[in-house]
């Protein structure tokens, strides 16, 4: 069954330092999605994006974080400069449509600032 | 907040029994949707009800939805050891296509 795949599963990376997260999304999707979850709270939407652009963006989404579908298949995100608060697991998501359709959510990367 | 709340935060039962979650939502929807997650893994979608639709199943997966009193339920039935998880809510709204607004969860176990 196509799924969604993320890398690295665990990252480690001092303050300040930039962070890309990598997914590949299911192959015949259109939408993409970060989402995030801090230890013990709610899942959130990051950003959704769409026909090579951002669909929408949380006020999470600040000038340190960006998103690129760099080529036909890869969907990163880039943090600039990591903040302790950062830590999170981030999901990767994608979806064939918008509006009735589900989610297809990645396993995780577990993102630890030190 | 547009954000669903699940009640109760934590459910124990015996496997065999059935777990019945709940959740409410603040404003009108699109659709609301059920995801479980696994410790430390991702998120699965279960079902999928529109704003149009009061009843929906799925195996042993009933979802209602009441949108007067913006509050859906998940029953699952005949629950199994496998079923521990944490489930979800999660609702879409019309004009934020694709931006899913999800709950705190509702830890389920099961004891076999």
């Amino acid at each position: 069954e196509p799924e969604v795949t993320q890398t690295p599963s665990h990252q480690v990376t001092q303050m300040g330092q930039e962070v890309i997260l990598r997914c590949v999304p299911i192959s015949n999707h259109l939408y993409f999605y970060w989402y995030r979850q801090i230890l013990g709270q709610k899942v959130e939407f990051l950003v959704s994006f769409y026909n090579n652009e951002i669909s929408e963006k949380s006020e999470i989404f600040d000038d340190q974080f960006s998103v690129e579908r760099p080529d036909g298949s890869n969907f990163t995100l880039k943090i600039r400069s990591t903040k302790l608060e950062d830590s999170a697991m981030y999901f990767c998501a994608s979806s064939a449509r918008v509006g009735t359709g589900e989610l297809f959510f990645g396993e995780g990367s577990r993102l630890t600032v030190l | 907040s547009q954000q669903g709340e699940e009640d109760p935060q934590a459910l124990s039962i015996q496997e065999g029994e059935n777990a019945t979650m709940n959740c409410s939502y603040k404003t009108s929807i699109n659709n609301l949707q059920w995801y479980r997650q696994n410790s430390g893994r991702g998120l699965v979608h279960l079902i999928l009800i529109r704003s149009n639709e009061r009843e929906k199943h799925s195996g042993r997966l009933r979802v209602t939805l009441d949108t007067s009193k913006k509050s859906s339920s998940l029953l699952i039935t005949a629950s199994r050891a496998a079923d521990t998880a944490s489930y979800f809510c999660a609702t879409e709204r019309g004009s934020t296509l694709g931006r899913l607004y999800f709950g705190r969860g509702t830890q389920l176990t099961v004891w076999p």
